[in-house]
């Protein structure tokens, strides 16, 4: 089976602090995503990316970055974490496009005091 | 851009009952993907459908497509505590490009 493994289960960070959020997938696949989770909203999709080095923002880009340096790592960048960053962070894997969708990692719960 | 409205938005039910999500696509649908989640959890992959009067079913939960691909339904046949969770329908927003939107979620909550 793929696994999608994030580092972290809980963070908390301060206001200010720059985070990483890391997501590694041991099979191969070409696209990983970044989505938020809040209640009431659903999931939304922060930034993606298709290939090695390359990423397109998603809906709601705006105070992150991401890096995708080797095929199996996407880390998610808040640069200058919030109060409104506080949020659960799922990762997810993909190789063909409508074939199973996504596989999720077990989400990142970030919390910013 | 495509957007997903799932009904209910939350589903409280005694345990032995059957019971049925709706998700609400503004567009055809090119792919329509069912998942759970537990609370605090990620999400597991449940079914998937594409073709208009698409059904399929695992164990006790069978998902539908309808022939106008734009509305699939989710129906839990005699439902046990191991069901609670949170259900997602998600579809391709492009068309095959592989980049799920999401409806809201619907919450279960099976009552033994």
């Amino acid at each position: 089976d793929v696994k999608v493994t994030q580092s972290s289960r809980y963070l908390v960070k301060r206001t200010g602090e720059k985070v990483f959020l890391e997501c590694v997938q041991d099979m191969d696949h070409e696209n990983m995503f970044w989505y938020r989770q809040d209640p009431g909203l659903g999931l939304r999709l922060i930034y993606f990316s298709y290939d090695v080095k390359m990423k397109e923002k998603g809906d709601i880009p705006e105070g992150y970055s991401v890096s995708r340096e080797k095929k199996e790592r996407f880390s998610l960048i808040l640069e200058s974490a919030s109060t409104n960053q506080t949020s659960m962070y799922l990762c997810a894997s993909s190789s063909i496009p409508g074939q199973k969708g996504y596989t999720f990692g077990s989400g990142t719960r970030l919390t910013v005091v | 851009s495509q957007e997903l409205e799932q009904s209910p938005q939350s589903l409280i039910v005694q345990e032995g009952k059957n019971l049925t999500i709706n998700c609400t696509s503004s567009k055809t649908l090119y792919g329509l993907y069912w998942y759970k989640q537990k609370y605090g959890e990620g999400l597991i992959f449940l079914m998937m459908l594409q073709k208009g009067g698409e059904e399929k079913s695992h164990e006790k939960i069978t998902a539908k497509l309808d022939e106008k691909k734009q509305q699939s339904s989710l129906h839990i046949t005699a439902s046990q505590p191991s069901h609670a969770g949170i259900y997602l329908c998600g579809a391709d927003g492009s068309g095959n490009t592989g980049k799920l939107i999401f409806g809201q979620g619907t919450t279960l909550q099976v009552k033994p």
